[in-house]
């Protein structure tokens, strides 16, 4: 069964760098039908895709966040990664790390199947 | 920039009743619409992919319909463990994706 797991800071000053990893464990992060994603929620807010990569460092990201974010992915280590510069109290949220399935089995709209449990980063002083 | 809106964004409800929800989006993305459930707490979880198509394990009272810029979730008959916010997703500019801002359905 796949698994993913966030791990990084649970708080972060304004100005800094907010940076998590995704652990994928279960499965290739290497697989040519996926892409990884990161996703983040305020509390109490709806889910904003923030960017996906693919296992080859082909990378995606929204752009209202595009100046800031950051993805790479380390396929070693079967992990990919998220920095997110310069935060400041609205990037405040659950972070939540996500396969991208888009093979054949998609009927040709790829669908977040496997997420992480989500991580609160709170950015604060 | 693909826009998706949900339609109520919160909804009133009795066990037992039919609910339905719209997501609309900015443009056409033909099928390429996916549903998702959300508990407190959790991790969303996909009920419906391709606008009408059943994930595998999700209840047959869930159902969906649409193409082009318009999309209905369907729950034919409410039950307790239904009660969730839902959300919307287009695929159309994978891996570029967007969400619906979600419907929460709660109990009346």
């Amino acid at each position: 069964q796949l698994q993913l797991q966030e791990s990084g800071p649970g708080l972060v000053k304004p100005s800094e760098t907010l940076s998590l990893t995704c652990t994928v464990s279960g499965g290739s992060i290497s697989s040519s039908s996926y892409y990884w994603g990161w996703i983040r929620q305020p509390p109490g807010k709806g889910l904003e895709w923030i960017g996906s990569i693919y296992y080859s460092g082909s990378t995606y990201y929204n752009p209202s966040l595009k100046s800031r974010v950051t993805i790479s992915v380390d396929t070693s280590k079967n992990q990919f990664s998220l920095k997110l510069s310069s935060v400041t109290a609205a990037d405040t949220a659950v972070y939540y790390c996500a396969r991208l399935s888009a093979g054949i089995a998609v009927a040709g709209s790829p669908y977040f199947d496997y997420w992480g449990q989500g991580t609160l980063v709170t950015v604060s002083s | 920039d693909i826009q998706m809106t949900q339609s109520p964004s919160s909804l009133s409800a009795s066990v037992g009743d039919r609910v339905t929800i719209t997501c609309r989006a900015s443009q056409s993305i033909s099928s390429y619409l996916n549903w998702y459930q959300q508990k407190p707490g959790k991790a969303p979880k996909l009920l419906i992919y391709a606008a009408s198509s059943l994930q595998s394990g999700v209840p047959s009272r869930f159902s969906g319909s649409g193409s082009g810029t318009d999309f209905t979730l369907t729950i034919s008959s409410l039950q307790p463990e239904d009660f969730a916010t839902y959300y919307c997703q287009q695929s159309y500019s994978t891996p570029q994706v967007t969400f619906g801002q979600g419907t929460r359905l709660e109990i009346k």
